[in-house]
């Protein structure tokens, strides 16, 4: 089983919805996430950390963690069609090392006006 | 402005030359990262930096070379014998502690 693994999509939402990102992840052990946002042609922007079970909210932007599922999601309020981008997860590798991180796949979002 | 950049922005390759990509932070960052990202693909580890004049393979080393001889700068080099080395290559660092990872704008190589 790959470490991160995101639902590939592509995800398509109207203007105004609310777009949920999902995560899982293999490593029981892992502490901490990552949610970067990806324009197409340019590199990864970090938006959104989240180290501790439960919601952390930025915005927008809502990261959630349940450790006991396995899972990380990012649900974007009042979408817009600037959030229309690449999704990307990530977390520790394996091993506990801090010093690398393993990259989900990615998920395609796209706001539609 | 503090930051990390990769020179050059595009860089196309002839097949059986070397090329090196620059990268380059001067937000004081201990740890320094390199990636290679293929459409589909995502973001796939070649080398990493933790410290000065030391370096560690990531999952895809083979057909590509680093150095680190001062904390700014973590030059790529990508060598004759890498196969397939037409892809976006990705420059990052963090500080030491957190693991939080900053991303330059990258560099998008086209081998001929």
């Amino acid at each position: 089983q790959k470490e991160v693994e995101q639902n590939s999509g592509p995800l398509s939402v109207p203007e105004g919805a609310i777009a949920s990102l999902n995560c899982t992840y293999s490593d029981r052990g892992s502490q901490s996430f990552f949610w970067y946002r990806q324009y197409s042609g340019k590199s990864p922007e970090l938006i959104m950390f989240i180290y501790s079970n439960g919601d952390k909210e930025d915005g927008r932007f809502t990261a959630q963690l349940n450790k006991a599922s396995q899972y990380v999601s990012l649900l974007i309020r009042d979408s817009q069609p600037s959030d229309s981008a690449t999704y990307l997860c990530a977390g520790p590798h394996s091993g506990g090392s801090n010093y690398k991180l393993t990259f989900g796949k990615g998920t395609l979002l796209t706001v539609n006006p | 402005d503090g930051g990390i950049t990769q020179s050059p922005k595009y860089l196309f390759r002839k097949e059986g030359q070397n090329v090196t990509l620059s990268c380059e932070q001067n937000l004081n960052h201990d740890a320094m990262y390199w990636y290679r990202q293929d459409p589909g693909q995502g973001l796939r580890l070649i080398y990493y930096s933790q410290i000065v004049n030391d370096f560690q393979k990531g999952d895809i080393a083979e057909g590509y070379s680093v150095s680190r001889e001062k904390k700014e700068s973590f030059p790529l080099t990508v060598t004759s014998a890498q196969k397939n080395p037409t892809a976006f290559y990705l420059c990052a660092s963090k500080t030491r502690g957190l693991d939080t990872q900053y991303f330059g704008p990258g560099t998008r190589l086209t081998v001929l």
